[in-house]
């Protein structure tokens, strides 16, 4: 079985300071991880992703993730704030290759201030 | 290439009506899933097709909800009787083969409301 929990249903930032969101998981099998973002009236996009290899994850818009096995956590990142950046962020869990079902967290909404 | 297609966007239909919610995935993509998120919870599997087949349909809440994908193309998700317990955003999502773990490409969801 496999949970994730994400700390934070709504984390607020001002532009150009850090975001970061919080993630941790739990899951019987090693992790396949994932962040997916979702804007205001679009589809779920995949931000980035862990599988196996550099624990240290970068995505798109300048957003990064490290897992931390000892920890189960893969909390996601970006130095520096932008206001297109206001969306709704999940972290999931897969079983990995053969089990391809995404548990998901509550997710956590981002507001950006200028 | 197109991404997930799905449709209506939105619907709102009276309790104990019926409502069918259509998927296109990608064209190749033998994997379709139905995921639901339903208000302030987090979103959850419904069930897997692989080409037509059900590969796993442990996550559909009971039995008013009818899955079907036609020739192995796109999908049907059908409630009958729909209930207020089942409005929330229903998202498809489609992946080659079983490369689940590359994570899928979803569909903009359909926001569904039962009054």
């Amino acid at each position: 079985a496999q949970s994730v929990t994400q700390l934070g249903s709504h984390v607020s930032v001002s532009e150009g300071a850090l975001v970061l969101l919080r993630c941790n998981y739990s899951s019987s099998v090693p992790p396949y991880l994932f962040w997916y973002v979702q804007y205001p009236n679009q589809g779920l996009q995949l931000l980035l992703k862990y599988t196996t290899g550099a624990t240290l994850v970068k995505g798109i818009n300048g957003f990064e993730a490290e897992f931390k096995k000892s920890e189960t956590s893969f909390h996601l990142t970006k130095p520096s704030a932008h206001m297109s950046d206001a969306a709704e962020y999940f972290c999931a869990v897969s079983a990995g290759s053969g089990y391809s079902t995404l548990t998901f967290g509550k997710g956590t909404m981002l507001l950006v201030s200028p | 290439e197109a991404g997930v297609t799905q449709f209506p966007s939105h619907s709102v239909i009276e309790k104990g009506q019926t409502v069918t919610l259509r998927c296109d995935p990608i064209s190749g993509h033998d994997n379709l899933y139905w995921y639901r998120r339903v208000m302030g919870k987090e979103i959850k599997f419904l069930l897997h097709f692989v080409k037509e087949s059900k590969q796993d349909e442990s996550g559909m809440p009971n039995n008013r909800f009818l899955a079907e994908r036609t020739g192995g193309t796109y999908s049907t998700l059908k409630v009958q009787p729909a209930e207020l317990e089942d409005s929330g955003v229903y998202f498809c999502a489609s992946s080659q083969r079983d490369r689940g773990y590359y994570g899928y490409t979803f569909g903009s969801g359909t926001r569904l409301t039962v009054v």
